[in-house]
């Protein structure tokens, strides 16, 4: 079976970096992995999705390395608007179901 | 573009009952997907539907059923519902041609068992 593991909150402070992993293992080899941004009372949002090394958009890098055992989602220069729970998504070996990591909640302060 | 709309918002509904939730995609999605997120267990997969056509499912017992209509318009029922049924039911829709996850959520329905 797929696991995946987040850490449970992180803080950070507006302009800087912060990176977030996801460790997941039994993933499937040919698929995406994929992380999303949650504010209260909404539905999640896509950020990004890569599936080996380095995935940029223009808002967030994902990095994957070789084994794909983790991913870590980056987000340069975060605000105060950044703050909500970030949710890695991946596929599970052979069955393909979808699994959720169980989030990490991000508090950026001013 | 519209977003991703889901029916009825708000649910109160009593043990042993069954209740449908509705969702509707964004125009020319063709994927529909439905996820179960409860403070205790997050984000849960049910099921995925393609082209009317159930393409992937989660661990859920089989009280969760879903179907998917020719407009791609997607339906989940529950039956027997029980008070760990009471969760927020959300839907994403993609384009779903592919095995990108690249998916859009709609607001979810809020179940709540009594």
């Amino acid at each position: 079976l797929a696991k995946t593991t987040q850490p449970i909150s992180m803080d950070s402070y507006e302009g800087q970096e912060v990176n977030i992993t996801c460790s997941h293992n039994n993933i499937a080899t040919n698929d995406y992995i994929t992380w999303y941004q949650q504010f209260p009372s909404q539905g999640p949002r896509f950020i990004i999705q890569g599936y080996k090394t380095k995935v940029t958009n223009e808002v967030a890098s994902l990095f994957i390395p070789a084994d794909r055992k983790s991913s870590t989602l980056s987000l340069p220069r975060v605000s105060l608007s950044d703050t909500a729970v970030y949710y890695c998504l991946v596929s599970e070996d052979s069955s393909y179901k979808l699994i959720f990591g169980s989030g990490t909640r991000l508090l950026v302060r001013p | 573009k519209a977003g991703v709309t889901q029916t009825p918002r708000y649910l109160i509904k009593t043990r042993g009952q069954q209740v449908t939730l509705s969702c509707s995609p964004i125009s020319g999605h063709r994927s529909v997907s439905w996820y179960q997120q409860t403070p205790g267990q997050g984000l849960q997969f049910l099921f995925e539907y393609f082209s009317e056509t159930q393409r992937n499912k989660g661990n859920f017992p089989g009280r969760f059923s879903g179907r998917q209509f020719s407009n791609s318009r997607s339906e989940m029922n529950v039956s027997t519902l029980e008070l760990g049924d009471s969760a927020l039911y959300l839907c994403a829709s993609s384009l779903g041609g592919g095995r990108s996850y690249e998916q859009y959520f709609g607001p979810g329905t809020r179940l709540t068992v009594t």
